[in-house]
């Protein structure tokens, strides 16, 4: 079972566009991430929310963390060729019995956006 | 640019073979981790380690193990590698649990 589901799987728009890609638990996250990679990178850290219903905007992209700090949602407004990449989100919780916080990564959204 | 390096960048082995790979950091960062990736799994993470010699199991640790001697350097080696361990392995770094971590550019192996 994934921990952390990501929808959609695949989005491909046309440039101008607006989108919205979510990532969904039934798990509480003390923090969640978002991460953008592109094509033979690594993942690139974008934004952190850490409060329930915390609304964070980097320019044309808008974070936002469920109340209950179980979901999250990445909606960016005009989508540029340049956005696209695999976005994947990742969240922080307490490992079992107590051990160490470790972060568990969705599958991710694979967002073209065609010139 | 976090300060990341991954060796090697590809190799092919053949099955069988032992195989590691090397993260170096130079950010001091006590948190290291190993992850792998692969299509229609995402990014699982195989081992960590929280210090010199502080190490733990990830979700996926079967068939890998790790070492970590020295704050800056964290060795990931396949005793015996095998046709599913084709991946791309990523190593991260992060200042504290939980934290955002910084990865470095990946390791592309296949195992024939």
């Amino acid at each position: 079972t994934q921990l952390l589901e990501q929808s959609p799987q695949f989005l491909s728009i046309q440039e101008g566009e607006n989108l919205t890609v979510y990532c969904n638990s039934s798990s509480v996250f003390s923090s969640l991430q978002w991460y953008r990679q592109e094509p033979g990178e690594g993942p690139v850290l974008l934004v952190t929310v850490v409060t329930g219903g915390e609304v964070k905007k980097l320019k044309r992209l808008t974070f936002q963390f469920g109340d209950a700090r179980k979901d999250s949602s990445l909606h960016i407004t005009a989508a540029q060729p340049g956005d696209t990449g695999l976005y994947l989100c990742a969240g922080a919780r307490r490992g079992s019995g107590g051990s160490n916080y470790k972060l568990t990564f969705g599958k991710g959204t694979l967002l073209t956006v065609n010139p | 640019d976090a300060g990341i390096t991954q060796s090697p960048r590809h190799k092919v082995t053949e099955t069988g073979t032992p195989v590691t790979l090397r993260c170096h950091q130079t950010e001091n960062h006590r948190y290291m981790y190993w992850y792998r990736q692969d299509p229609g799994h995402g990014l699982r993470l195989i081992h960590y380690s929280y210090g010199v010699k502080d190490t733990d199991k990830g979700e996926v640790s079967d068939g890998y193990s790790v070492s970590r001697s020295k704050t800056e350097d964290f060795l990931l080696t396949l005793e015996s590698a095998t046709s599913s361990q084709t991946s791309v392995y990523f190593c991260a770094i992060s200042k504290g649990q939980g934290a955002e971590a910084f990865f470095g550019q990946g390791t592309r192996l296949t195992v024939v």
